[in-house]
């Protein structure tokens, strides 16, 4: 089974910390991917990665790094943590070239609160 | 507006069928997705259809297709408590969510 894990299921931090999240995934794939989910947003995109230390901006990246050195590994930085960064982080990764319809499989999220 | 739209709730009696409709913007999406998200969980693809189909069953899911008007739904039959969850229709790649259907079952 593909396993997707996020380092973290709760973090709480304080404003202006610089916060690391974590992503690891075992089945080798190539593309790896950020969202936050919001109530009453969805889930929108910050980066994705199609290789090791490529990366591509998604539809939200302000505010927001990223960091692929190694395939198995995505990390998601908040240079300097602000309330409205609060939110649910989910990591998400897929097999093969990004157009293809391979499904992307998520971890369990990260529910970050920033006070 | 919005790439993708749906119905922020659904409540539906046990044994009921279900209906979650979605309208999405880009015609070229080569699939289309339906991803479910249980309660304290991450997202799980439930199914999928490609474009040149109509419809797609798997088991007690229909999927229906209408590229004209760019709409996709799913028909859960028979409903069970279980079904609860977060409904999410999603296009493109990398993939464009829609806001997501709360499916309520009442028993």
């Amino acid at each position: 089974d593909v396993k997707v894990t996020q380092s973290s299921r709760y973090l709480v931090k304080r404003t202006g910390e610089k916060v690391f999240l974590e992503c690891v995934q075992d089945m080798d794939h190539e593309n790896m991917f950020w969202y936050r989910q919001d109530p009453g947003l969805g889930l929108r995109l910050i980066y994705f990665s199609y290789d090791v230390k490529m990366k591509e901006k998604g539809d939200i990246p302000e505010g927001y790094s990223v960091s692929r050195e190694k395939k198995e590994r995505f990390s998601l930085i908040l240079e300097s943590a602000s309330t409205n960064q609060t939110s649910m982080y989910l990591c998400a990764s897929k097999k093969g070239g990004l157009a293809q319809s391979y499904e992307q499989y998520f971890g369990p999220g990260t529910r970050l609160t920033v006070t | 507006g919005e790439d993708v739209e749906q119905s922020l709730f659904l409540s539906v009696r046990e044994g009921d069928s279900s209906v979650i409709n979605c309208t999405y913007t880009d015609s070229s999406s080569t699939y289309l997705y339906w991803y479910k998200q249980e309660p304290g969980a991450g997202l799980q693809l439930l199914t999928y259809i490609f474009s040149n189909m109509d419809m797609k069953q798997d088991q007690r899911l229909t999927v229906l297709l209408n590229k004209k008007d760019k709409h996709l739904s799913l028909r859960i039959a028979d409903t069970q408590t279980g079904d609860s969850a977060i409904y999410f229709c999603a296009e493109r790649t990398p993939l464009v969510f829609g806001k997501g259907t709360r499916l309520s079952v009442i028993a």
